[in-house]
């Protein structure tokens, strides 16, 4: 039971390179999250899911896209990168003791 | 939407004492108030959380309080230890989306 992973850890881009971020988790959960943290602005929401073949948009949502195909994943993608997107993110499930947890997060630097 | 201050942004204690760090929210509906620690390089982790039926809520030397009147919460760490240095987060929000305060380093001085 690996519950939330998240790959890759660790990423460098240049500006205008596109890439995408999975998040992958096996406890079955319906609702999954992707998040940024940034130095002082704590964690922002970019997009959500709450099951199979669903998105949403966030609080910021720009520059970002979500699918969510098999309800296992969800991916994050960045059609091309900015140095605004430099940026640890972090993927999330709700539990079903109505818990947020946290994937272990990608550091993402974009030149 | 959902905002969410938190303060002090750094607070330094000496070891043994108590710690504070206070958050408010705006939205009326917010039925949910998490805390979350994050060690350096690790993932945020719930350490405490408090619904919105309930007034204060205790787990060994943490506590968080509520007052949903004036859409505040707490969170009370006594007897702080080294190991208690951390960046800590609150965070308001319905059953299933939150929205986070910007942060809270807590350094725990020997």
């Amino acid at each position: 039971n690996a519950g939330v992973t998240q790959t890759p850890k660790f990423r460098v881009l240049k500006t205008g390179q596109s890439m995408t971020l999975l998040c992958a988790q096996d406890m079955n959960h319906e609702y999954m999250y992707w998040y940024r943290q940034d130095p002082g602005m704590g964690l922002r929401l970019i997009h959500y899911s709450v099951g199979e073949g669903t998105t949403a948009k966030g609080e910021v949502p720009d520059g970002y896209n979500v699918s969510r195909l098999k309800k296992q994943n969800f991916l994050l993608g960045l059609e091309s990168a900015a140095p605004s997107q430099t940026s640890v993110y972090f993927c999330a499930t709700w539990t079903v003791d109505n818990e947020q947890f946290f994937g272990p997060g990608t550091r993402l630097t974009v030149l | 939407g959902e905002n969410v201050e938190q303060h002090p942004s750094t607070l330094s204690v000496q070891e043994g004492d108590s710690a504070v760090i206070k958050c408010t929210y705006s939205d009326s509906a917010s039925n949910y108030f998490p805390w979350y620690k994050q060690e350096l390089g690790k993932r945020p982790q719930l350490i405490i959380d408090i619904r919105s039926n309930v007034g204060e809520k205790k787990d060994q030397r943490i506590a968080v309080t509520l007052n949903k009147t004036a859409k505040h919460f707490s969170l009370h760490i006594t007897e702080t230890q080294p190991e208690d240095s951390a960046v800590y987060f609150c965070a308001s929000g319905d059953d299933y989306k939150l929205s986070f305060g910007a942060g809270t380093t807590v350094t725990v001085r020997a």
